[in-house]
């Protein structure tokens, strides 16, 4: 199975704030690559695939860059509905797997 | 828009079988693929597996040997069926659809999921 590490765990930042999500994957995936949010209570919400392509109505706040092993998420101003867990899932191999998550919290 | 909505029981006891339904409204069945994800309590994120338009599945090694996803596309739902389920199985359960990505597919759309209880 591909393993998927995000980085860091939990962060804390302020409203504005520009944040970046790391995710390395355990082989080469190319840019098999999708990123998640997902608010406290509610499901995922699907932002980017293909590494960097926005999912349909997500706002350009968000980007998506990296290919191979290493990737990274990144929220150019942080609003209040910003505050999640954001997940990396590949999808190069089966069984698609997730990383860890990483925690948003408000500082 | 397309919209999934899981269903089934919220309570299931230890060593009986969990079984769920996804309905898919408002959305094509074809050329896509209907995933079953799931999240323990608290947890990060376990991919199930799929069943494919045209009736393929995959499923992840941990699960095959319990698992079965099957599907009814002419209703636009499909099912998940986990035989033998002990406590490590309560979490919540999502279905989701997986668009053409490349050879691949990626999940777009996700239901609300919904928490299944494993416990006598």
């Amino acid at each position: 199975d591909i393993q998927m590490t995000q980085s860091p765990s939990s962060l804390s930042a302020s409203v504005g704030d520009r944040v970046t999500i790391t995710c390395r994957a355990s082989q080469d995936i190319s840019n098999y690559l999708a990123w998640f949010q997902q608010e406290a209570g509610k499901a995922p919400k699907s932002l980017i695939f293909g590494a960097s392509s926005l999912q349909s109505g997500v706002p350009s706040k968000f980007s998506g860059s990296g290919s191979g092993t290493d990737f990274t998420l990144t929220i150019s101003s942080l609003q209040p509905e910003d505050f999640a867990t954001y997940y990396c899932q590949q999808y190069y191999n089966y069984p698609l797997t997730f990383g860890g998550g990483t925690r948003v919290e408000i500082k | 828009q397309v919209q999934l909505q899981e269903s089934g029981p919220g309570l299931v006891k230890p060593s009986e079988t969990l079984s769920l339904s996804c309905t898919v409204s408002g959305g094509s069945i074809s050329r896509y693929s209907w995933n079953w994800i799931r999240q323990p309590p608290g947890k990060g994120l376990e991919w199930i597996g799929y069943i494919s338009d045209s009736g393929s599945t995959i499923y992840t090694p941990s699960l095959k040997s319990r698992v079965t996803i099957s599907g009814d596309m002419s209703k636009s739902q499909f099912s998940l069926q986990l035989i033998s389920v002990t406590a490590a199985d309560t979490a919540i359960y999502y279905c989701a659809r997986g668009r053409r990505s490349g050879s691949s597919f990626s999940f777009d759309s996700w239901g609300l999921g919904t928490l299944v209880t494993v416990s006598s």
